[in-house]
């Protein structure tokens, strides 16, 4: 298995620009998770679905942040418009079961603001 | 200004040492536990895990203990080696049962 693969690995964009994060889970996984990590805050939970419908999207920071998944292999995080303060590793996980257990994580999308 | 970031807790051990890392969780409902290790430039990877129903669970070379009373979890990792050189992180099962709730993390190094 390829494991959670996530797409672009970096991304350097100027302000103001729209940015979308890749993500394809595990095969047969039906939770996933996006994530972001900053030296300020740590690893924080932006949102999560279970069988393609968003389950809790509490921890997206403002309306400039959005989410989808439209199939079970595929989601996107998309960022409009993107500021410096959004610069973070963003983390997508998928996990098999409505049990919350053990997340896989892909390698992580660095993005770059400037 | 001075930007203020995470004070991550951070663990030295000699090789061939045990290392003991701790981490308070906050819901004192939370009812199952895993421990992640994530290595430079990668994502978080599974350790082991715990339910609350436990107290004390093993792996290879780890062991995790609960402490419910306190709400502390610990994670033991048996003659550390340089490949566990890692950020280490507990996380707590939220409410709802699907999402997880991260620490800040303990750094540790190995000193060969």
């Amino acid at each position: 298995d390829a494991g959670v693969i996530q797409s672009p690995r970096h991304e350097v964009t100027e302000m103001g620009q729209e940015v979308t994060l890749r993500c394809k889970p595990i095969s047969g996984h039906n939770s996933l998770f996006w994530y972001r990590q900053t030296m300020m805050r740590g690893l924080e939970l932006l949102i999560y679905f279970n069988n393609n419908v968003p389950i809790d999207d509490s921890g997206m920071p403002e309306d400039r942040f959005s989410a989808k998944m439209p199939n079970a292999s595929f989601s996107t995080l998309k960022i409009q418009p993107s500021e410096p303060r959004d610069s973070a590793v963003y983390f997508c996980a998928s996990s098999f079961g409505g049990g919350g257990g053990e997340q896989y994580f892909g390698p992580g999308t660095r993005l770059t603001v400037t | 200004g001075e930007s203020v970031g995470l004070h991550l807790p951070t663990l030295s051990v000699q090789e061939g040492d045990n290392s003991i890392i701790n981490c308070a969780y906050s819901n004192s409902a939370s009812d199952y536990f895993i421990w992640y290790k994530q290595e430079s430039g990668k994502g978080p990877q599974f350790i082991i895990d715990i339910r609350s129903n436990m107290d004390k669970r093993q792996g290879q070379r780890v062991t995790v203990l609960l402490n419910k009373t306190v709400k502390h979890l610990s994670l033991q990792i048996a003659a550390t080696q340089p490949g566990d050189s890692a950020v280490y992180f507990c996380a707590e099962r939220g409410n709802t049962g699907n999402q997880f709730y991260f620490g800040t993390g303990t750094s540790l190094t190995v000193i060969p």
